[in-house]
């Protein structure tokens, strides 16, 4: 265990379909960060927030969208995804932004049909 | 471009050899990062290595940097068939705000 959890771990949704990934870390830490990894590619990162504010964005589609209510929580909100979206979405947190070593959580693995 | 990059992609060993993987990265960094992952799990941080230090031990993992050749070694010693994983580098940037690159990682077998 990390102290970082996401729900759910597997997820199969249609491409019309909205749904939510969550994050959650009881370290105490400031920043939270969403990756995506695909098979045989590396990680990709797809936001960054510190202490609720986004501080990057790495030109993900709009079909992604973040959400950070408190430093606690982070959620990954889907809609009209692709196939090629299907992929492990993995949340991880540290102590701040800047050269602190990142906690991950087990990851969501999500299919797109 | 990737900032880190893993050599080699996949390395087969047998239980008790040493395995070394190592990382090239391209820009200036304040430090280095390993990290190891199994199978369809999250990442787990193995060691931090900053860039005024050139080797740090933890356990049975011996990592290097070299910041004139911008690259960086994980050795494992003793393999156990547990260390089966793959194992990525991850090169914190120094720029405008800190950001950390992910290197696509190295997939170790160790075969018992």
């Amino acid at each position: 265990e990390t102290g970082v959890t996401q729900t759910p771990r597997h997820l199969v949704m249609g491409m019309t379909n909205k749904k939510s990934l969550k994050c959650e870390q009881h370290l105490g830490h400031n920043a939270m960060y969403w990756y995506k990894q695909s098979a045989k590619k590396p990680l990709e990162l797809m936001f960054v927030y510190s202490l609720e504010e986004r501080v990057e964005n790495n030109s993900v589609p709009s079909r992604f969208s973040p959400e950070c209510p408190n430093s606690s929580h982070l959620f990954l909100h889907l809609h009209t995804l692709q196939p090629e979206d299907s992929a492990l979405y993995l949340c991880a947190s540290s102590q701040d932004v800047s050269s602190y070593e990142q906690y991950f959580g087990p990851g969501t693995r999500l299919t797109v049909t | 471009s990737q900032q880190g990059e893993e050599d080699p992609q996949a390395l087969s060993i047998q239980e008790g050899e040493n395995a070394t993987m190592n990382c090239s990265y391209k820009t200036s960094i304040n430090n280095l990062q390993w990290y190891r992952q199994n199978s369809g799990r999250g990442l787990v941080h193995l060691i931090l290595i900053r860039s005024n230090e050139r080797e740090k031990h933890s356990g049975r993992l011996r990592v290097t940097l070299d910041t004139s050749k911008k690259s960086s070694s994980l050795l494992i010693t003793a393999s156990r068939a547990a260390d089966t994983a793959s194992y990525f580098c991850a090169a914190d940037m120094k720029t405008s705000y800190d950001k950390v690159i992910f290197g696509p990682g190295t997939s170790l077998s160790v075969i018992p």
